[in-house]
């Protein structure tokens, strides 16, 4: 069973970078499938930042398009998020999760996720 | 973008019952592309139903899925202790894929 896992800071000051990481195990990223991004503020619904495959190409939320950048490092099986000049409104839970059948489609597996809180 | 609308906002029933409910895009939703995922508090959503009325590996016979035109329909046929908790639909037919806003299923 493929098991996916956030890691990364919890806490990050206004207009500063926040950096995230997807480990993956029991699946090799470079076999295939697309990866993506997915936050959740608290007490909110979901949204979907971007996706990544194995290649590098990557899809992006137009939402936040201008302050996203996913990555990926197919030699640790991990994929990364890194988003720009965070506010408060950054607040949220983050999923990472496998995607199946188009490059912004269904999450079969999903990450614990792991709340980042911008704040000063 | 695609807004899926859910309804109703929080659904209040007993253990036994059915529950129905609903998911409405704003526009067709290409290919049946629709997915239903259910969320406990504290827990990452859990896929239940991909292609509009596929169910997912290892989701009970309780779940089904349908679809006519733009409405979306969830249905658990005889809600388990297990099964309160919040359903979101997900639209993957056009980009940017996006979520309704979910639908609370509480213990009357």
């Amino acid at each position: 069973q493929v098991q996916l896992e956030e890691s990364g800071p919890g806490l990050v000051k206004p207009s500063e970078t926040l950096s995230l990481t997807c480990s993956v195990s029991n699946y090799s990223i470079s076999s295939g499938y697309y990866w993506g991004w997915i936050r959740q503020p608290p007490g909110k619904g979901l949204e979907w930042i971007g996706t990544i495959y194995r290649s590098g190409d990557t899809y992006y939320n137009p939402s936040l398009q201008s302050r996203v950048t996913i990555s990926v490092d197919t030699s640790k099986n991990h994929f990364s998020l890194t988003l720009n000049s965070v506010t408060a409104a950054d607040t949220a839970v983050y999923y990472c999760a496998r995607i199946i059948v188009t490059k912004f489609g269904y999450f079969d597996c999903w990450g614990q996720g792991m709340l980042v809180t911008v704040s000063s | 973008e695609i807004v899926l609308t859910q309804s109703p906002g929080t659904l209040s029933l007993s253990p036994g019952e059915r529950a129905t409910l609903s998911c409405r895009a704003s526009q067709g939703v290409r290919s049946s592309f629709l997915a239903w995922y259910q969320q406990k508090p504290g827990q990452a959503p859990r896929l239940l139903i991909y292609g509009a009325s596929r169910r997912a590996s290892g989701i009970p016979d309780r779940f089904s899925g349908s679809e006519s035109g733009t409405d979306f329909t969830l249905i658990i046929s005889r809600l388990e202790p297990e099964d309160f908790a919040v359903y979101y639909c997900q639209q993957y037919g056009r980009s940017p894929g996006t979520f309704g806003q979910g639908t609370k299923v509480e213990i009357k």
